[in-house]
């Protein structure tokens, strides 16, 4: 079963742009994880936002947590043709266990 | 370091007939996972291995797969027999554990095509 569902499924910016996505969850976490998947190939982490915290930078990379709400963003800032590519929020519940969501799929135009 | 080794790369089977899926986690990673990726869907956790140990396998469909991690090291995961919507990427991730569960390393995975 999904744990994660991300929104938008499909995403289109221009190059430059930002870009912004959601992942709401259904149960309680440890932790709330985001990948990137390039076509074909294996996942990639991105980064990891705990239960207690709200936000967190990385590079480009902006992610915030709600717990109360049971959600997450990931804004990714100035895009580039290079971020193309589908990202997956991932959550991190008791025995490690993780679950990932059905994703969302950028394209980057340059 | 080395990263997660998966083979085969690639692997088309008949159906009926059964497969076998390797994998090498990074050396010292306790927690091994498998997953399965269905085109246009997220990956699906199939097995989650602690060591040698099953932690969860709730979603394997025991009667036709099967998987085993001997000596808390590498783990094959096995087909028998194949069906056609068997056909997705087979992922194999590692991490080194933690109680709250830390970043997973990806290989590169096995895509499986059943005919």
């Amino acid at each position: 079963s999904q744990q994660g569902e991300e929104d938008p499924q499909a995403l289109s910016i221009q190059e430059g742009e930002n870009a912004t996505m959601n992942c709401s969850y259904k149960t309680s976490i440890n932790n709330l994880q985001w990948y990137r998947q390039n076509s074909g190939r294996g996942l990639v982490h991105l980064i990891l936002i705990r239960s207690n915290e709200r936000e967190k930078h990385s590079g480009r990379l902006r992610v915030t947590l709600d717990t109360s709400k049971k959600s997450s963003s990931l804004l990714i800032t100035a895009s580039r043709a290079a971020d193309t590519a589908s990202y997956f929020c991932a959550t991190a519940g008791g025995y490690q266990k993780v679950t990932f969501g059905i994703g969302t799929k950028l394209q980057v135009i340059p | 370091e080395a990263g997660v080794a998966q083979s085969p790369r690639y692997k088309i089977i008949e159906k009926r007939q059964s497969v076998a899926f390797w994998c090498n986690p990074i050396s010292g990673h306790a927690t091994l996972y498998w997953y399965q990726q269905i085109l246009g869907q997220g990956p699906k956790l199939l097995i989650q291995f602690q060591n040698n140990g099953v932690v969860d396998d709730s979603q394997l469909p025991k009667d036709r797969f099967s998987a085993e991690r001997l000596k808390g090291v590498d783990s094959t995961l096995k087909i028998q027999p194949a069906k056609l919507e068997d056909s997705a990427v087979y992922l194999c991730a590692s991490s080194d554990g933690g109680v709250a569960g830390e970043k997973l390393f990806f290989g590169s995975g096995t895509q499986l095509s059943v005919l």
